[in-house]
């Protein structure tokens, strides 16, 4: 099946600090998400972007749908404790549809140092 | 109180052993999930289901079954336990009637399965 490559795997950052990840595929998405997973919880959308080269922000983060529709980037800016946690991008083929449509990437995760 | 729920959120269980890890939800969505997580794999789709009726099997589902019993209610189970089956299981829901929110499901918190 498809993959999708995240990276890194593992952050380890002092707080105040930009955070950047990546998520990589070998075939093109048409909807890109990125989860969150805090410790002990389960995975909770932060953003969804629909559109080639489409750059949304929620707060301190900010995703953009790569122009080749093969990858996907995460910043956080001024990172802070509770930003800890695993990062999760998934990518769907088509516009609509449930979970079942969607790939997971391997996830990142974050532990910021105070 | 959450939206979905899992039962149990831990167990330790020895190999051959019949397991069943339960999920109810209270947001009223139709379409139901069972995922896999393991270190460094992400998250694995192993049963869904989009009504009470329905039931497909997802990206890795040998070894597991599910049962759809009401709207609210989603099983799995691993009929004879093994090690490799262990990891942490989410179910998850979702609404396809949900505008521009294509793609977001609602995770429970986890059920964490380990197989001596």
């Amino acid at each position: 099946g498809q993959q999708l490559n995240q990276s890194p795997q593992s952050m380890f950052i002092q707080e105040g600090e930009d955070v950047s990840m990546n998520c990589t595929s070998s075939s093109i998405f048409n909807t890109w998400l990125w989860y969150k997973q805090d410790p002990g919880e389960g995975p909770v959308l932060l953003i969804a972007l629909y559109k080639a080269g489409e750059l949304t922000s929620n707060g301190r983060l900010t995703a953009q749908f790569g122009i080749t529709r093969k990858d996907s980037f995460l910043n956080i800016s001024a990172s802070i404790p509770s930003d800890v946690g695993i990062y999760f991008c998934a990518g769907q083929v088509g516009f609509t549809g449930g979970g079942n449509k969607l790939t997971f990437g391997t996830g990142t995760q974050l532990k910021v140092e105070l | 109180d959450a939206d979905v729920t899992q039962t149990p959120r831990n167990r330790i269980t020895k190999t051959g052993k019949r397991i069943m890890l339960e999920c109810s939800q209270t947001k009223g969505h139709d379409r139901m999930y069972w995922y896999r997580q393991d270190p460094g794999l992400g998250l694995r789709l192993i049963y869904y289901s989009f009504d009470v009726k329905d039931i497909n099997k997802g990206e890795i589902s040998d070894g597991y079954s599910v049962s759809r019993q009401a709207q609210a209610k989603f099983s799995l189970s691993l009929e004879s336990a093994i090690p490799n089956q262990t990891a942490l299981y989410f179910c998850a829901t979702s609404d396809p009637g949900r505008a521009g929110a294509s793609g977001e499901l609602f995770f429970g918190e986890g059920s964490r399965l380990t197989v001596l």
